[in-house]
């Protein structure tokens, strides 16, 4: 089965920085998904790790370690409009997906 | 490209109707994949198609839930009968050829199902 784990709720300030952590414990492993949902609205595509070590994308950056089963994503300069739910997800055959962790930006 | 395109935006139902709802992927993408999203159990993979073929149904709940994939460009979620806790967010996404592995999905705007 699937186990994937992340901290249910962050507040933090604007233009602070937040790391969402990420464990996991599944059958097979082909990468890990970062997926941002603001509210009322469909899941968009944040980042994608296969192999150990950080991925930077301009404010974002997610890290993996394949032997931890641990990942974060880094949001880095805070803005409001960051405030949403992100969803990590571990891909086997198929995602998984955590329940989310939602990001509350105040100003 | 107008992205993942699903109908309807929302849907409101009595206990016991047929409901069908409708994806059309992205041109080019050969996977399909169908989820639903509650507060309870968060967003569940329900089925997945490469090729118009399912690949994988094990998330389909039970008997009452159907998806069928009759081209490349169509794709039906049915529930029947439904139930009040068929209600959720119903997600239809589809990625590119290659290894569903590498590849991220993009997401339709869902469809907001409400059984009474």
């Amino acid at each position: 089965g699937q186990n994937i784990d992340q901290p249910t709720e962050m507040t933090a300030t604007e233009g602070a920085i937040v790391q969402i952590n990420c464990t996991y414990q599944t059958s097979g492993f082909n990468g890990l998904f970062w997926y941002q949902q603001h509210a009322g609205e469909a899941p968009t595509f944040l980042s994608y790790n296969v192999l150990d070590g950080l991925e930077e994308k301009g404010r974002f950056s997610s890290f993996l370690s394949r032997s931890k089963g641990y990942s974060y994503l880094l949001l880095k300069e805070l803005q409001m409009k960051d405030s949403a739910s992100y969803l990590c997800a571990v891909n086997d055959y198929k995602l998984s997906f955590g329940a989310g962790t939602t990001v509350t930006v105040r100003a | 490209d107008a992205g993942v395109i699903q109908s309807p935006r929302h849907e409101v139902t009595e206990m016991g109707q047929e409901v069908t709802l409708r994806c059309k992927p992205i041109s080019g993408h050969d996977y399909l994949f169908w989820y639903r999203q509650t507060m309870m159990r968060g967003l569940e993979l329900l089925i997945y198609f490469n090729n118009n073929v399912p690949i994988d149904d094990s998330g389909m709940p039970e008997d009452r839930f159907s998806a069928k994939m009759p081209n490349a460009s169509f794709s039906t979620l049915k529930i029947q009968p439904s139930e009040p806790r068929d209600s959720a967010v119903y997600f239809c996404a589809s990625s590119m050829p290659g290894s569903v592995s590498v590849n991220e999905q993009f997401f339709g705007p869902g469809t907001r199902l409400t059984v009474l």
